[in-house]
């Protein structure tokens, strides 16, 4: 069963501390993405990569950082988190070959709390 | 502008038929899809219509496309109470590797 692991379900970090979200993905896909998901905002794309090393600004990327130092793997970097950064994360994964536009699969979510 | 619209809530009986609407703004997309968020877990992919196509159906699932008026539409048969969730509707943009996603409706299956 293909599987994209989001290493933490809830997190609860202070205000100022750098924090790390880690996503794993099992099927070899070269595109990675980081949502991040808000009531009645729905989600919106942080960060994406198209291959390891590469990446790619998405529509709301101020405050946060990526790295794709592997294929399979790919963080999401508060470098110093706030309040308004409360919120649920998701990592999504997807393939070009699949030939499906931008089929997702995506993690169960990181529900990041800053108090 | 790249806009997605749904309406937030929808609340059915079982055994009814839902409705859940979308209203998407940039003609150039070339495939629209429905993902489910059960609660406390990512979204699935449910189905899909690329944008040639008017409907699409799978099982109790029935996906309805009206390009003129950018309105997509997901019908599901005899809704049950495990179909509970959040449902959004999401377009990709002819080769880009971003989707847009809607805000979501969240769907409650009365007993």
């Amino acid at each position: 069963d293909v599987k994209v692991t989001q290493s933490s379900r809830y997190l609860v970090k202070r205000t100022g501390e750098k924090v790390f979200l880690e996503c794993v993905q099992d099927m070899d896909h070269e595109n990675m993405f980081w949502y991040r998901q808000d009531p009645g905002l729905g989600l919106r794309l942080i960060y994406f990569s198209y291959d390891v090393k590469m990446k790619e600004k998405g529509d709301i990327p101020e405050g946060y950082s990526v790295s794709r130092e592997k294929k399979e793997r790919f963080s999401l970097i508060l470098e110093s988190a706030s309040t308004n950064q409360t919120s649920m994360y998701l990592c999504a994964s997807s393939s070009p070959k699949q030939g499906l536009g931008e089929k997702l699969f995506f993690g169960s979510g990181t529900q990041l709390s800053v108090l | 502008g790249e806009d997605v619209e749904q309406s937030l809530f929808l609340s059915v009986r079982e055994g009814d038929s839902s409705v859940i609407n979308c209203t998407y703004t940039d003609s150039s997309s070339t495939y629209l899809y429905w993902y489910k968020q059960e609660p406390g877990a990512g979204l699935q992919l449910l189905t899909y219509i690329f944008s040639n196509m008017d409907m699409k159906q799978d099982q109790r699932l029935t996906v309805l496309l009206n390009k003129k008026d950018k309105h997509l539409s997901l019908r599901i048969a005899d809704t049950q109470t495990g179909d509970s969730a959040i449902y959004f509707c999401a377009e990709s943009i002819g080769s880009s590797y971003k989707l847009i996603f809607g805000s979501g409706t969240r769907l409650l299956v009365r007993p």
